[in-house]
């Protein structure tokens, strides 16, 4: 059975840094791309950004809201998927749930997710 | 970026009735377009890939159909589980993007 499991969110002032921690099991985790998404309260789904696989050189992509703030990283031998995100801004405040994709794209499977309020 | 417009933002409907929800793309995603399902309280779950494809173990009940700039997503007879938020995804270009979600309320 798929397993995606959020930590590390919580309650951070503007300006800092927090980073996000999912850990995979069920599958092999790298042969597979990662993805963050994110949801603030009460409103629609907004994606993050990816982490392809070590055949796809890790590469990463990201939605231009958090390029540039946001870091997704992996470590294989750990089967985790990692989110650093520094300069947090109020708007960031959100359910951020970790997801498997399929290789053609699409989010397969969805972590219960993890909230991160950036307040002062 | 490419925009996704889903409609209705809410639905209201009793146990039985056939439900479609319309998601319309900004430009062609050709068939790359999945459908999630989240309940309150819960993450999203997948119920169709590729515009059409029934993820397993999701009910027949549900279809998805397609292509280009406009997509639906039927249930053909609604049951009291598949009260939820529906949301469309596509997948054909970064970054992926969603619809605003169709809420399907009891009627």
């Amino acid at each position: 059975e798929v397993q995606l499991v959020e930590s590390g969110g919580g309650l951070v002032q503007p300006g800092g840094s927090l980073r996000l921690s999912c850990a995979a099991s069920g599958f092999t985790f790298s042969d597979h791309y990662m993805d963050w998404v994110r949801q603030a309260p009460g409103k629609g789904l907004e994606w993050v950004g990816r982490n392809r696989n070590k055949a796809n050189s890790y590469t990463t992509e990201y939605v231009a809201s958090v390029k540039g703030r946001f870091t997704i990283s992996r470590d294989d031998s750990q089967n985790s998927v990692y989110l650093q995100m520094n300069s947090l801004k109020a708007e960031d405040t959100a359910v951020y749930y970790c997801t498997r994709s399929d290789s053609s794209g699409f989010l397969y499977y969805w972590g219960q997710g993890t909230l991160v309020t950036v307040s002062s | 970026d490419i925009q996704m417009t889903q409609s209705p933002s809410t639905l209201s409907a009793s146990v039985g009735d056939r439900v479609t929800i319309t998601c319309r793309a900004s430009q062609s995603i050709s068939s790359w377009l999945a459908w999630h399902q989240q309940k309150p309280g819960e993450a999203p779950k997948l119920l169709i890939y590729k515009a059409s494809s029934l993820e397993s173990g999701v009910p027949s009940r549900f279809s998805g159909s397609g292509s280009g700039t406009e997509f639906t997503l039927t249930i053909s007879s609604l049951r009291p589980d598949d009260f939820a938020t529906y949301f469309c995804q596509q997948y054909n270009d970064y970054p992926l993007t969603f619809g605003g979600g169709t809420k399907v309320e009891i009627k």
